[in-house]
């Protein structure tokens, strides 16, 4: 059981080149995240999917597409990176619990992304 | 829309000390859950605990525990024997109870002296 796994772990890109952000979860969870880190800033939200087939943008969406691929994977891409997307990023996933969604976010390893 | 504040950047404690770390929050939510995560230099973020809001009774992990007044929109996490491995950077964390969707003060870095 691996648990949030994000694949890469680094990633050196120039502005304007494009890549995908990878994230699988193994814990039958049905809503997964993606959010960023930044000095000082903690960790914002930029698009959720709360179950299969769906997804919403968070506090921070600008810059950024995801796939919900399958119940198992949630990936996030960059059409066209920016200096401003420098940032470390961090996959979750969660599953709500009774009936009040009590649920808590487990979070995969992060990507540290560097864009030049 | 929440936000959470946490007004202290940096925190050190001497080793088997108690340390306690601020939060606040705004809402105007009256059902909610508030987190303590931490995150080590390895980058993983663990949950440290979780209070549910209508929930009055304070809650508790072995050497953490947090103080939750409602009324003045305060978390604090107080951790008590502090160990050289709680050395991370500690984020507190707000949910509406019927959402999925968290929301993350900047931080406080813990420092532990030995």
């Amino acid at each position: 059981n691996a648990g949030v796994t994000q694949t890469p772990k680094f990633q050196v890109l120039k502005t304007g080149q494009s890549m995908t952000l990878q994230c699988a979860q193994d814990m039958n969870h049905n809503s997964m995240y993606w959010y960023r880190q930044d000095p000082g800033m903690g960790l914002r939200l930029i698009y959720y999917s709360a179950s299969e087939g769906t997804t919403d943008k968070g506090e921070v969406p600008n810059g950024y597409n995801v796939s919900r691929l399958n119940k198992r994977e949630f990936s996030l891409r960059l059409e066209s990176a920016a200096p401003s997307q420098t940032s470390v990023y961090f996959c979750a996933s969660s599953a709500p619990t009774g009936g009040d969604y009590t649920d808590t976010q487990y979070f995969g390893p992060g990507t540290r992304l560097t864009v030049l | 829309a929440q936000t959470v504040t946490q007004s202290q950047p940096e925190m050190s404690v001497q080793e088997a000390e108690t340390v306690t770390l601020s939060c606040t929050y705004d809402t105007s939510e009256s059902d909610y859950y508030l987190f303590w995560y931490k995150q080590p230099p390895s980058r993983q973020m663990i949950l440290v605990i979780r209070q549910e809001a209508y929930k009055q009774q304070n809650a508790t992990e072995n050497r953490f525990s947090v103080n939750f007044q409602k009324a003045a929109k305060s978390f604090s996490l107080k951790i008590s024997d502090s160990q050289l491995g709680d050395a991370a950077m500690y984020f507190c964390a707000y949910r509406r109870r019927y959402g999925n969707k968290l929301v993350f003060g900047a931080g406080t870095i813990l420092r532990v002296k030995s």
